[in-house]
């Protein structure tokens, strides 16, 4: 099993839709999550962290599942601009904090 | 602010043939990242380096690759003899915080092509 999971869809939604993404990890001993997203041939840029009581910034909502190993990625309202690859970022302590990205989820709105 | 510079932007080379990539971080950020992202696939952390140190280098592949940051600043990645596997984007990202990855920035990757 990879240390992190991603579906790599691609996920095809209306704009205004509501869409989220999941991406499960392995590593019990992680402790930091993030969300990056990245552009077609574009660095990755952060999009958001990931906190134990889950976090909102504008349309987007970021939560953690410590039961169950997954952090998810909700995005309401979607617009045109949202479409890119969405990258999970998974850092486990104890160790050499070594962060690991999901291979993505790519996310296409249409008109 | 300058953001992470990385150069060259693109590079063509024939297998067997070295190759080196360059990274200049942010200033006054300590922990500089060489990452190799396949298409498809998400970036995997080649070296970690804090300041000159290199923290984190277990999936570097030493027999072909080597890096180096010295002063702690601008930092080179190089493969000799580059392989057609090593065809990939190496995106380089700093942080201002030594093991605090949220903050990290990337640079816009040297695109690599071996023929």
């Amino acid at each position: 099993r990879k240390e992190v999971e991603q579906d790599p869809g691609p996920f095809n939604v209306p704009e205004g839709a509501t869409v989220a993404f999941n991406c499960t990890y392995s590593n019990s001993a992680s402790q930091s999550f993030f969300w990056y997203r990245q552009d077609c041939r574009k660095e990755p840029k952060l999009l958001m962290s990931v906190y134990s009581s889950g976090n909102e910034d504008g349309r987007f909502t970021a939560q953690l599942n410590r039961a169950s190993q997954y952090i998810s990625l909700l995005i309401r309202d979607s617009k045109l601009s949202d479409s890119a690859t969405y990258l999970c970022v998974i850092e486990a302590s104890g160790g050499s904090y070594i962060p690991t990205f999901g291979r993505g989820t790519s996310l296409i709105v249409h008109p | 602010e300058a953001g992470v510079v990385q150069s060259p932007r693109y590079k063509i080379i024939e297998k067997k043939q070295p190759v080196a990539f360059w990274c200049n971080p942010i200033s006054g950020h300590n922990t500089l990242y060489w990452y190799r992202q396949n298409l498809g696939q998400g970036p995997e952390l080649l070296i970690r380096y804090e300041n000159e140190e290199a923290v984190d280098d277990s999936q570097l592949p030493k027999d072909r690759f080597s890096a180096e940051r010295l002063k702690g600043v601008d930092s080179t990645l190089k493969i000799q003899p580059a392989e057609l596997g090593d065809s990939a984007v190496y995106l380089c990202a700093s942080s201002p915080r030594g093991r605090v990855f949220t903050e990290a920035f990337f640079g816009q990757g040297t695109r690599l092509t071996v023929v």
